[in-house]
């Protein structure tokens, strides 16, 4: 089983879509959380970090269940500027590497 | 301020060769990540440094991959005797030295492809 699991995709929604991204990880040790994005050809950027009282950046908002070592992503009114690969990341602070899930792909369309 | 330098940012080589990757972090930030990404899946774990100190090197696949950081600030990672396997993006990515977590900041990485 991979450390960190995404849906698989590709997402193909209308502008206006809300979607929604789930991603699981296995190392009940993991401590920091976060969303990047990764536009094609070019660096993963980081969207956002993952709180578990939740968290909310304009059309963003992140979940994070500790119990269940679930995370998720909401986009609400998506844009066609949010077409993206978008990474589940998470953090084991004892070795501070990054473990990102296999990304999952959003298409809008106008 | 500069972000994450990284060079080259393509680079083509017969299976065989040796090849070399630099990644400049950003100016002040202790911690050092290299990762490697093949088509279509999340970046993968190479080896990290804390200033000129390589403090886990466990997601370098083999022997012939090789990294480091003499003066804890420009990083090389030296792949040897590349195999068609290696063609990958090679992200290098940095963070400042807190003792809390701060994000990391990528580079735009070194896209390699290996004939």
């Amino acid at each position: 089983r991979k450390e960190v699991e995404q849906d698989p995709g590709p997402f193909n929604v209308p502008e206006g879509a809300t979607v929604a991204f789930n991603c699981t990880y296995s190392n009940s040790a993991s401590q920091s959380f976060f969303w990047y994005r990764q536009d094609c050809r070019k660096e993963p950027k980081l969207l956002m970090s993952v709180y578990s009282s939740g968290n909310e950046d304009g059309r963003f908002t992140a979940q994070l269940n500790r119990a269940s070592q679930y995370i998720s992503l909401l986009i609400r009114d998506s844009k066609l500027s949010d077409s993206a690969t978008y990474l589940c990341v998470v953090n084991v602070l004892s070795n501070s590497k990054l473990t990102f899930g296999k990304g999952i792909t959003l298409s809008v369309r106008p | 301020g500069a972000g994450v330098s990284q060079s080259p940012r393509y680079k083509v080589a017969k299976r065989g060769q040796d090849v070399a990757l630099r990644c400049d972090p950003i100016s002040g930030h202790v911690s050092l990540f290299w990762y490697q990404q093949a088509l279509g899946q999340g970046p993968e774990f190479l080896t990290y440094f804390q200033n000129e100190a390589q403090l886990d090197k466990s997601g370098l696949p083999s022997d012939r991959f090789f990294a480091e950081r003499p003066e804890g600030s420009v990083s090389t990672l030296k792949i040897q005797r590349t195999q068609q396997e290696d063609s990958a993006v090679y992200l290098c990515a940095s963070s400042p030295s807190d003792p809390e977590f701060r994000p990391q900041h990528f580079g735009d990485g070194t896209r390699l492809s290996i004939l």
